[in-house]
C-alpha cells in the first residue's frame, strides 16, 4: 500500500516568490494535516482537513498561506509570498479518522529553503 | 513557556548504554502522551505510547507522571541504529510536538 505521497521533495525560492507544495494522502483516509517544522524544532501543525473542509487552520498564518482540499483528497498548501522565515521541511499527514491520533502516518516532506 | 519542552541535546553514549529522555508539558488536561522517533531527514514515526502505569516495548520504557506533568522515555542497551532524534509528544485534540532530543549512539 502506498503512503503519503508528497512534492516536491525539496526547493528553492527566491523571497517574495509563489510557491505550492502537494499532498496525497493514503487511500481512503479522510482526515489531511499539514505541519511545518522549523530546523531543529517538532513539527507544529498548520491545518487539519476532515474530507474537504478545514477544522483547524487556527495555526495557519492566513496572510501568505492558503491551503485546499477540493475533492477530499489530495491537498496544496500554498505560500505567497514567501519570506526567509518559512524556510522549513512541510509535511503532510493522514489518517483515517481524526479521532485516533495514533493512527496518522507523515509522508516524507517537503524541504523549502527561502533565499 | 512551550507547551512540550525536552532535554536539550544531543545525546552522544556509547553502544550498550542506558540513556533516559525526560520531558515536561504545561497542559495539565492533556489526555494522550507518545514518542516518536525520527530519522535525519525523515519523517516523524511512532515508537511507543506512554501510560501512567508506565509501558515497555524490549529495550524501551515509557513513563507518565500526570501529578507532576512529566513524560519519560528510557533505552536499555543503546544500539547504534538507536541513533535519531525523539520527539516527545502530548495530545488534547492534536498532537503537539516536543522540539526533540538528538541521540547519537557511538561504536
Amino acid at each position: 500500500e502506498a503512503g503519503v505521497v508528497q512534492s516536491p521533495r525539496y526547493k528553492i525560492i527566491e523571497k517574495k516568490q509563489p510557491v505550492a507544495f502537494w499532498c496525497n494522502p493514503i487511500s481512503g483516509h479522510n482526515t489531511l494535516y499539514w505541519y511545518r517544522q522549523n530546523l531543529g524544532q517538532g513539527p507544529e501543525l498548520l491545518i487539519r482537513y476532515e474530507n474537504e473542509e478545514a477544522v483547524d487552520d487556527s495555526q495557519l498564518p492566513k496572510d501568505r498561506f492558503s491551503a485546499e482540499r477540493l475533492k477530499g483528497v489530495d491537498s496544496t498548501l500554498k505560500i505567497q509570498p514567501a519570506e526567509l522565515g518559512d524556510s522549513a521541511v512541510y509535511l503532510c499527514a493522514s489518517s483515517p479518522s481524526g479521532r485516533d491520533l495514533l493512527d496518522q502516518y507523515f509522508g516524507p516532506g517537503t524541504r523549502l529553503l527561502v533565499l | 513557556r512551550k507547551e512540550v519542552e525536552q532535554d536539550p541535546g544531543p545525546f552522544n553514549v556509547p553502544e550498550g548504554a542506558t540513556v533516559a529522555f525526560n520531558c515536561t508539558y504545561s497542559n495539565s488536561a492533556s489526555q494522550s502522551f507518545f514518542w516518536y522517533r525520527q530519522d535525519c531527514r525523515k519523517e516523524p514515526k511512532l515508537l511507543m505510547s506512554v501510560y501512567s502505569s508506565g509501558n515497555e516495548d524490549g529495550r524501551f520504557t515509557a513513563q507518565l507522571n500526570r501529578a507532576s506533568q512529566y513524560i519519560s522515555l528510557l533505552i536499555r542497551d543503546s544500539k547504534l541504529s538507536d541513533s535519531a532524534t525523539y520527539l516527545c509528544v502530548v495530545s488534547g485534540g492534536k498532537l503537539i510536538f516536543g522540539q526533540g532530543t538528538e541521540l547519537s549512539v557511538k561504536p
